[in-house]
């Protein structure tokens, strides 16, 4: 399969703080590339879908503002959550789509304290 | 929206037995239907796929098989071993776009 790669692996943050998260695809170029949020014990919830050169897509429920997304390159995306609260802790995941799968980062497990 | 249910929430299995999960969804154009293993605290791995061309795919001791009449369809693991042992999420894709909805994962255990 195809491999991905996010970066940090975890970060934390104090409240009100900005945490970039980058994630890569380094085997095949992803022109397409998705990030989800994970709660402990949770299933994997899509926030938004990430499209090299054009504007993110945002589910309904995520703010635009505070997620910030940018897909500058066929290789990577880049997740900016913006004034982090603790309530945004979570582990935040990226995916890459190759041909119709989708291959998972190792996740960004996020603190906010 | 797409909505996928996944039953049972927990399966604890004697090792070499079969697991069998099954998934439900809503959405008629659903057209992809993936399973992913994740171990806790690392990345969800594509284990097998199916798409709706095709009732039914297997992959050494893993199938998956689909019913699109019923809006079903699951995962069976045979010879179940210990390194089984995982959370496994069904996802299906509304709209027939590449957009995934995952289900709520069920817990397999496999019992040495």
């Amino acid at each position: 399969g195809a491999v991905v790669s996010q970066h940090p692996s975890w970060v934390i943050c104090k409240s009100g703080t900005s945490v970039k998260i980058e994630c890569r695809s380094l085997d095949f170029q992803a022109t397409t590339m998705f990030w989800y949020r994970q709660f402990p014990k949770q299933s994997l919830m899509l926030m938004a879908t990430s499209n090299e050169g054009s504007k993110a897509t945002y589910e309904q429920g995520v703010e635009k503002d505070k997620f910030l997304i940018n897909h500058a390159s066929l290789t990577l995306s880049t997740l900016t959550v913006t004034s982090a609260h603790p309530e945004d802790s979570s582990f935040y995941l990226c995916s890459g789509l190759s041909s119709y799968e989708q291959y998972f980062g190792p996740g960004t497990r996020l603190t906010v304290t | 929206g797409e909505n996928v249910e996944q039953h049972p929430s927990t399966l604890s299995v004697q090792e070499g037995d079969s697991a069998v999960i099954k998934c439900t969804y809503s959405d008629s154009a659903s057209n992809y239907f993936p399973w992913y293993k994740q171990e806790l605290g690392k990345r969800p791995q594509l284990i097998i796929d199916i798409r709706s061309n095709v009732g039914e795919k297997k992959d050494q001791r893993i199938a998956v098989t689909l019913n699109k009449t019923a809006k079903h369809f699951s995962l069976h693991i045979t010879e179940t071993q210990p390194e089984d042992s995982a959370v496994y999420f069904c996802a299906a894709n509304p709209y027939g776009n590449n957009r995934l909805a995952f289900g709520k994962g069920n817990q397999v255990v496999v019992i040495p």
